[in-house]
């Protein structure tokens, strides 16, 4: 069965300085993986999202993840943080091993990332 | 256009009420999604539609949750019986349709509390 672990439950950063937020899967197929934003008392944010093309995604905000199949990992980065990017993040595993109506996304518990100025 | 919403914003119910909580969906999205979101937990997937129809329901955590879709568009969720554990925020969202590859759109949220 899938899942996903995402590694620190909280993360803190200067403003200014690179953004790793970890996230490990688990998947018996071919997975699309997905990494969604929460802000305070705003509702869910795509970010980017990996479907098996190119493994270096770049989504919204100048943030990436790469997909890296023998780690199953799809960590989250980012080369310089900002006060903005305070939020709590998911990761986020589609697996496409049973079609029709079996396939599920299995979500993150969530990391909190705060940005210290 | 307008995006996903949900109503009410907020529900305060007493234990063993039950309570209806309201999804519209952006126009045009056949596929709608319910999560539940508890305090410092992840997003738990209860159900999804496609058109009107639910193919899987297993993510419901008790029969006392329901949930329907007419007209492939506005869905309702119902809680019968409600527990002090069913307080959380429920979340809607959209997407075209039924596929991994498709955004979804979520709505805003409805915090529900059972004292």
């Amino acid at each position: 069965a899938q899942s996903v672990t995402q590694l620190d439950s909280h993360v803190s950063v200067s403003e200014g300085t690179p953004v790793l937020l970890r996230c490990n899967y688990s998947s018996s197929y071919s997975p699309s993986l997905f990494w969604y934003v929460q802000h305070p008392n705003k509702g869910l944010q795509l970010l980017l999202k990996y479907t098996s093309a190119a493994t270096l995604v770049k989504g919204i905000n100048g943030f990436e993840a790469e997909f890296k199949k023998s780690e199953t990992s799809f960590h989250l980065t980012k080369p310089s943080a900002h006060m903005s990017d305070a939020a709590e993040y998911f990761c986020v595993v589609s697996d496409l091993g049973n079609a029709g109506n079996n396939r599920k996304l299995i979500w993150g518990l969530g990391t909190s990332l705060a940005v210290n100025p | 256009g307008a995006g996903v919403s949900q109503s009410p914003s907020n529900k305060v119910t007493e234990k063993g009420k039950d309570v209806e909580l309201r999804c519209d969906p952006i126009s045009g999205h056949t596929a709608l999604y319910w999560y539940r979101q508890s305090l410092g937990q992840g997003l738990e997937f209860l159900i999804y539609f496609q058109g009107n129809s639910a193919p899987d329901k297993s993510g419901l955590p008790s029969d006392r949750f329901s949930a329907e879709r007419t007209g492939g568009s506005v869905s309702t969720l119902t809680i019968q019986r409600t527990q002090q554990e069913d307080s959380a925020v429920y979340l809607c969202a959209s997407s075209l349709s039924y596929s991994s590859y498709n955004e979804q759109f979520f709505g805003p949220g409805t915090r529900l509390t059972v004292l």
